[in-house]
């Protein structure tokens, strides 16, 4: 029968290894970004955002990079823990209105 | 830390029947949406609502749908005659200044499934 439902990217990394996410977004119109973070059965938790009049912003253990050319967002994720493990959505806001939009998603599975 | 807090966590209706989900703001938070994720698909946003209007909504919301700000704290969201396939997460969220740059932050979200 037919699939329903989407099949998430997987990322697997070793604890401790770093890991990078992908976002291709889809509008060129979109000026603010964010990543999300998902734990099973939780709410969409904030990691970290990017105005489109930046290349590259830093947080704790976290470098979103964004690349306006291509439509490319990307999460980095120093020094991968367990608690890491989630689902990782990027947003992006289109300065049109106040909705954001969720790209799919990647599972990202730390082994210990 | 402050956090948008939802209730119940858990809903199960029957189709036709009426729900309220609640949800609490953030306090200082001007801005206040609902989003939904049918499970194993993207979150998709619902509605947002400001200065106790509806500012912007998707083709999602129809008339079955409706927000209401009932005092300071609470955002809640009706769903008059519940159908099976409104069965999804419902999340909460809220952003501090007025305008959509701005960060939102997400309550944990009420499970609804509809019998």
């Amino acid at each position: 029968g037919e699939s329903v439902g989407l099949h998430l990217p997987t990322l697997s990394v070793q604890e401790g290894d770093n890991s990078i996410i992908n976002c291709a977004y889809s509008n060129s119109a979109s000026d603010y970004f964010i990543w999300y973070k998902q734990e099973s059965g939780k709410g969409p938790q904030f990691i970290i955002d990017i105005r489109s009049n930046m290349d590259k912003r830093q947080g704790q253990r976290v470098t979103v990079l964004l690349n306006k050319t291509v439509k490319h967002l990307s999460l980095q994720i120093a020094a991968t823990q367990p608690g890491d493990s989630a689902v990782y959505f990027c947003a992006e806001n289109r300065n049109t209105g106040n909705q954001f939009y969720f790209g799919t998603g990647t599972s990202l599975t730390v082994i210990p | 830390e402050p956090e948008v807090t939802q209730t119940p966590s858990h809903q199960v209706t029957q189709m036709g029947q009426e729900v309220i989900l609640r949800c609490v703001p953030i306090s200082n938070h001007l801005y206040f949406y609902w989003y939904r994720q049918i499970l194993g698909q993207k979150v998709e946003f619902l509605v947002s609502f400001y200065n106790n209007e509806i500012s912007e909504k998707s083709e999602i919301f129809d008339d079955q749908f409706s927000v209401e700000r009932p005092d300071g704290s609470n955002f809640t969201l009706k769903i008059r005659s519940t159908k099976l396939e409104d069965s999804a997460m419902y999340f909460c969220a809220s952003s501090g200044r007025a305008g959509g740059q701005e960060t939102q932050y997400f309550g944990p979200g009420t499970r609804l499934l509809v019998l």
